[in-house]
């Protein structure tokens, strides 16, 4: 079975302080997604990555960037955190065509205080 | 756009009393539709993938069926572990992102 690890489940940190958010997976997967997921708004896509160093926005980048140096770690960094980057971060992973559908990681519940 | 829509937003049975999910989406040239299940606190786990309309899975107490434009998850006689947001997804021919709905909150109660 393929494994996506985010390497915190929990997470609390300081406004201002630079975060990064691991994600590795194990079964070589071309693509892979960093998500926020909120109550009441879902899953909204932060970026993705579908090649080493290839990065793409999603549909929230602002206040994110992302680096992609292996093809199994993708990692999510928060320049300057914010309280209103308080939420689940989600990872996934998938495999060049999309009719495989996502691998997700269990979550990593982030707290900007 | 591509939209996914799921309702309810959030049902509540009785242990054994069946129901469905739904999951409308426009999404130009489906190439799979996606059922996930998310515990409170994990991350979503896969349950089904639909790739033409008619095709129907079954999985325990739960089956997913397709048509043209929307997908059901049936639960039936459910009990209080299969308590949890469903969400579906939908992927199409031209590019590697699945669209999401928003998800059903489901609880069952004993």
């Amino acid at each position: 079975d393929v494994k996506v690890t985010q390497s915190s489940r929990y997470l609390v940190k300081r406004t201002g302080e630079k975060v990064f958010l691991e994600c590795v997976q194990d079964m070589d997967h071309e693509n892979m997604f960093w998500y926020r997921q909120d109550p009441g708004l879902g899953l909204r896509l932060i970026y993705f990555s579908y090649d080493v160093k290839m990065k793409e926005k999603g549909d929230i980048p602002e206040g994110y960037s992302v680096s992609r140096e292996k093809k199994e770690r993708f990692s999510l960094i928060l320049e300057s955190a914010s309280t209103n980057q308080t939420s689940m971060y989600l990872c996934a992973s998938s495999l060049g065509m999309v009719v495989y559908g996502y691998t997700f990681g269990s979550g990593t519940r982030l707290t900007v205080v | 756009e591509d939209q996914v829509t799921q309702s309810p937003e959030a049902l509540r049975l009785q242990e054994g009393e069946s129901s469905s999910l739904n999951c409308s989406y426009t999404v130009s040239g489906l190439r799979g539709l996606f059922w996930y299940r998310q515990d409170p606190g994990k991350g979503p786990e896969f349950l089904f993938t639909l790739y033409s309309a008619g095709e129907e899975k079954e999985k325990e107490r739960l089956k997913a069926t397709l048509t043209k434009k929307e997908s059901f998850l049936h639960i039936t006689a459910p009990k209080p572990e299969d308590s949890a947001t469903y969400l579906c997804a939908a992927g199409k021919a031209a590019g590697n992102k699945l669209t999401f709905g928003g998800g059903t909150r489901v609880l069952v109660k004993p």
